[in-house]
């Protein structure tokens, strides 16, 4: 299974909106709602910021949020804060209860 | 709150067995709602899924890395564990263990950092 392909970067000020994409194939991202997105600050274990394509965990602040079109999904972040600046990693289910991650995207807040 | 705990040695020399234990507290192991996984990130590098077990102990591992890992888990001690065979340099990486729920990880262990060199 490949790795699926995210930017290496993107950026935004703070109020701003930041969008990451995540493309796929139609054996793991546009074959199942299954994907979800990590948020990891340097030196610091991820965390789970989106599941299931567009649900957000108790507690991960609404301006977070996921959707998916044929193989790409997004992770937006509306209203940038100066906390959102770290890397963001998408993963998708692929089937044989076996997962795939993003390549990972470095959000830096200007 | 459920809390996970990875241990093991700091350092595997090259071609031995790396093996780590995570710990689970606030929560029980054999619960069917959840599952268990390895995931690994070389440094300066993205994430691998390793693989994953269940309540059900049946395991599902990583096809590149199928030939060498095996996950296992001690309901008694309320731990989970994972073996990496014939180790080499690009097996480098910190090693966390996860909580599964359906098809999201939910809660990630902090993270251990096993160099392998001689």
């Amino acid at each position: 299974q490949s790795a699926l392909t995210q930017p290496p970067s993107a950026s935004g000020s703070p109020g701003q909106s930041v969008t990451i994409s995540c493309t796929g194939t139609s054996r793991d991202v546009g074959g199942f709602n299954t994907v979800s997105w990590y948020q990891q600050h340097p030196g610091k274990a991820p965390k789970l910021m989106v599941y299931e394509v567009a649900k957000r965990p108790s507690g991960v602040p609404g301006r977070f949020s996921g959707s998916k079109s044929g193989n790409t999904a997004s992770l937006t972040v509306s209203g940038l804060q100066p906390e959102d600046e770290a890397d963001y990693y998408c993963s998708s289910y692929v089937g044989s209860n076996n997962f795939v991650f993003g390549t990972g995207t470095k959000v830096t807040v200007l | 709150q459920v809390q996970l705990q990875e241990s093991g040695p700091g350092l595997v020399k090259p071609s031995e067995t790396l093996s780590l234990t995570c710990t689970v507290s606030g929560g029980s192991i054999s619960s069917s709602d959840y599952f268990w996984g390895w995931i690994r990130q070389p440094p300066g590098k993205g994430l691998e899924w390793i693989g994953s077990i269940y309540y059900t102990v049946n395991t599902y591992y990583n096809p590149s890395l199928l030939s060498r890992v095996t996950i296992s888990m001690d309901t008694s001690k309320n731990q989970f564990s994972l073996k990496l065979t014939s180790v080499t340099a690009a097996d480098t990486a910190v090693y966390y263990c996860t909580r599964g729920r359906g098809v999201y990880l939910d809660y990630w262990g902090q993270g251990t950092l096993v160099p392998v060199s001689s």
